[in-house]
């Protein structure tokens, strides 16, 4: 069936480092969502990405959908304590009008100070 | 304050006994849906409603019912617990289908079947 896979699945970095996650799915996308979750959290979105080869940026944070619409890409630049979490892509599932939301297994980064 | 509200926060229950947990959300949402999340596989889909009396399965809906009477209301049963319902549950809501809308999440609901 469709999957959307994310790695690494950890990653340790001293404070100051640069990060990136992946993620990538089986079939092309509509769109493309991150979420962070910090330690006993919820997921929070972050951005969406929409067209093929879009770029977007958050402070530190850089977003990219790829050409293919079938690969994204977190980059966090000179990270700090505060970007600790669990970062999820997710992508809708299946044609047409779906309700079906598949997310990736979730990276999880820790900072050492 | 916009917000989607889960209860209880904990639940331990016994194999079995049937339970409920509610999901509530203020914002007008069309769409809901509930996610179980395991350590390693991430946020997995249960059963999503796209409006009122609108409901389909996730990818791991066995042992799972969901009912969406009202709009604001979308509630999670599970009929007979078993131990490998053992799970932080979330419960989301977005303005529409979720295809083209940020997904707002409650604050989970941690789940502990014996």
């Amino acid at each position: 069936g469709q999957q959307v896979m994310q790695i690494p699945q950890y990653q340790h970095v001293q404070e100051g480092e640069d990060f990136t996650t992946y993620c990538n799915s089986s079939t092309t996308l509509s769109n493309i969502q991150w979420y962070k979750q910090r330690p006993g959290g919820h997921p929070v979105f972050l951005i969406q990405l929409v067209k093929s080869g879009e770029v977007k940026k958050q402070k530190r944070l850089t977003f990219q959908f790829g050409e293919a619409k079938k690969n994204s890409s977190l980059h966090i630049t000179a990270t700090q304590t505060t970007d600790v979490g669990t970062y999820f892509c997710a992508g809708p599932m299946g044609s047409g009008n779906t309700g079906k939301l598949i997310f990736g297994q979730g990276t999880t980064l820790q900072v050492k100070p | 304050e916009a917000q989607v509200t889960q209860n209880p926060r904990y639940l331990i229950t016994v194999t079995g006994k049937k339970l409920t947990v509610t999901c509530s959300q203020n914002m007008n949402h069309e769409y809901m849906s509930w996610y179980r999340q395991d350590p390693g596989l991430g946020l997995r889909q249960i059963y999503y409603s796209m409006n009122v009396e609108v409901t389909d399965k996730g990818d791991v809906p066995e042992g799972y019912k969901v009912s969406r009477k009202e709009k604001r209301n979308f509630p999670l049963i599970l009929e007979s617990p078993s131990p490998n319902q053992t799970s932080l549950y979330f419960c989301a809501s977005s303005l529409s289908t979720g295809r083209f809308s940020p997904l707002h999440f409650g604050n989970g609901t941690r789940l502990t079947v014996t």
